[in-house]
């Protein structure tokens, strides 16, 4: 079953804007990571956050982590075209050793030149 | 350095005909292993998943299998394809035993016709 839920599930801006998009989700987690997909090719991993951190930056992306609300938001400022894809978080759930990831349906980005 | 190949790139395959796809991981060991589908615009389903060699966990019931026959490779089948088996399939792994990022290979895009 999908986990994270996405918003918006489409944006579109122009380059220069900051993109910021959203997940949720609904168990407690280990971490939660957030994933980019160009069109018709793999996931690219773009960060990790740990349950115990607030706020990671890696470049032009921050992502924030809300434990209590169950929430996730990935900024990306100065937007590129070359940002243009889909991008999806995945949830690490607390329990086991299997190390399956749950995955939302993904917001797609596009932005104009 | 670890890279994950994913083959073939692209299969077209009659209804009814049976499906290998292969997955294979280099540079590193012991790695959990999964499978993924995706339906074009939505998010990854998690089919399959193996700790070890020779075990496999299925996460939705169908007409698909998998099989590790080897450490670092793991194979996805059919005995006879269906219509709904159409997607894109991905295939990942992680270090085992910690809570870190999953790669993905380059995936395959299957259409039954």
């Amino acid at each position: 079953s999908q986990q994270g839920e996405e918003d918006p599930q489409a944006l579109s801006i122009q380059e220069g804007e900051n993109a910021t998009m959203n997940c949720s989700y609904k168990t407690s987690i280990n971490n939660l990571q957030w994933y980019r997909q160009n069109s018709g090719r793999g996931l690219v991993h773009l960060i990790l956050i740990r349950s115990n951190e607030r706020e990671k930056h890696s470049g032009r992306l921050r992502v924030t982590l809300d434990t209590s609300k169950k929430s996730s938001s990935l900024l990306i400022t100065a937007s590129r075209a070359a940002d243009t894809a889909s991008y999806f978080c995945a949830t690490d759930n607390l329990g086991g050793n299997t190390g399956k990831l749950i995955f939302g349906q993904g917001t797609t980005l596009q932005v104009k030149p | 350095s670890q890279t994950i190949h994913q083959w073939p790139a692209t299969l077209v395959q009659p209804v009814g005909s049976p499906l290998s796809l292969e997955c294979t991981v280099e540079g590193t060991s012991n790695p959990n292993l999964y499978w993924y589908r995706q339906a074009a615009g939505r998010g990854l389903q998690l089919l399959f998943y193996s700790v070890g060699i020779g075990q496999i966990s299925s996460e939705v019931p169908q007409n698909l299998s998998a099989s590790r026959p080897q450490d670092r490779q793991f194979i996805l089948s059919s005995k006879k394809l269906l219509l709904s088996d159409s997607g894109f399939y991905l295939c990942a792994w992680r270090k085992r035993g910690g809570w870190e990022t999953q790669y993905f290979g380059p995936g395959t895009r299957l259409l039954v016709l």
